[in-house]
């Protein structure tokens, strides 16, 4: 069975540092998704990932996938305080399937 | 229209109630969800429906009874509920498992059971 794992579990930077969320997958998973939730909200679609290698960007944001390591990462760069939220990856295990299985999370306070 | 709409935002029922939330999507998507989401958690899967079938419970108790009336609504049934099942319940919809990406989550039910 599919289980997803974040660390870290929370995380505070201050603005304009960087970091790296991981998120690792113990079976074979062929889609991986990161969402962001503010509190008391819902989910927030930020990257699709399908494939080994795959790199995606949006404004301070980067996620890649490497499938054979059966991780992602997530990377902030120069965090801003509006960055401040829960991430979640999510990986939709190989086959047929809809089932998504999410992460534990990882709640980010970017602190002034 | 991208959006999966979910009612009521707010519900709060007694444990002997029978209550419903709704969820409706009018993208297309095949596919249909519930999570439920407690406090600090992140989101647990509920049921699947797949072309209006179910096809994954993950062993829900049957306190909990999802219907499909049609591809575009989903809905969930509630009655004697317990005091743990408060929770934020969230619909989802998504294309058919062969295609497409992302899953769409609507704005969420914020359940409360006194």
């Amino acid at each position: 069975e599919l289980k997803v794992e974040q660390n870290p579990l929370f995380l505070s930077m201050q603005e304009g540092k960087n970091y790296t969320i991981y998120c690792n997958y113990s079976t074979t998973s062929d889609r991986l998704y990161w969402y962001r939730q503010d509190p008391g909200k819902s989910l927030e679609s930020l990257f699709v990932l399908l494939s080994n290698g795959a790199v995606k960007q949006e404004g301070r944001l980067m996620a890649s996938l490497d499938t054979k390591a059966r991780l992602s990462t997530l990377h902030i760069t120069a965090a801003v305080h509006d960055l401040s939220a829960t991430y979640f990856c999510a990986a939709k295990p190989g086959g047929a399937t809809n089932k998504l299985i999410f992460g534990t999370g990882t709640l980010l306070a970017v602190q002034p | 229209d991208t959006e999966v709409t979910q009612t009521p935002k707010h519900l709060v029922m007694g444990m002997t109630n029978k209550k419903s939330l709704k969820c409706e999507q009018h993208m297309g998507h095949r596919a249909m969800y519930w999570y439920k989401q407690k406090a600090k958690k992140p989101p647990e899967l509920m049921f699947v429906y797949s072309y209006e079938k179910l096809s994954i419970n993950e062993s829900v108790p049957s306190r909990f009874s999802p219907e499909c009336p049609n591809s575009s609504l989903l809905n969930l049934h509630l009655h004697a509920l317990q005091p743990e099942d408060s929770a934020l319940y969230l619909c989802a919809s998504s294309q058919d498992k062969n295609r497409g990406q992302g899953y769409t989550f609507g704005s969420g039910t914020r359940l409360t059971v006194v």
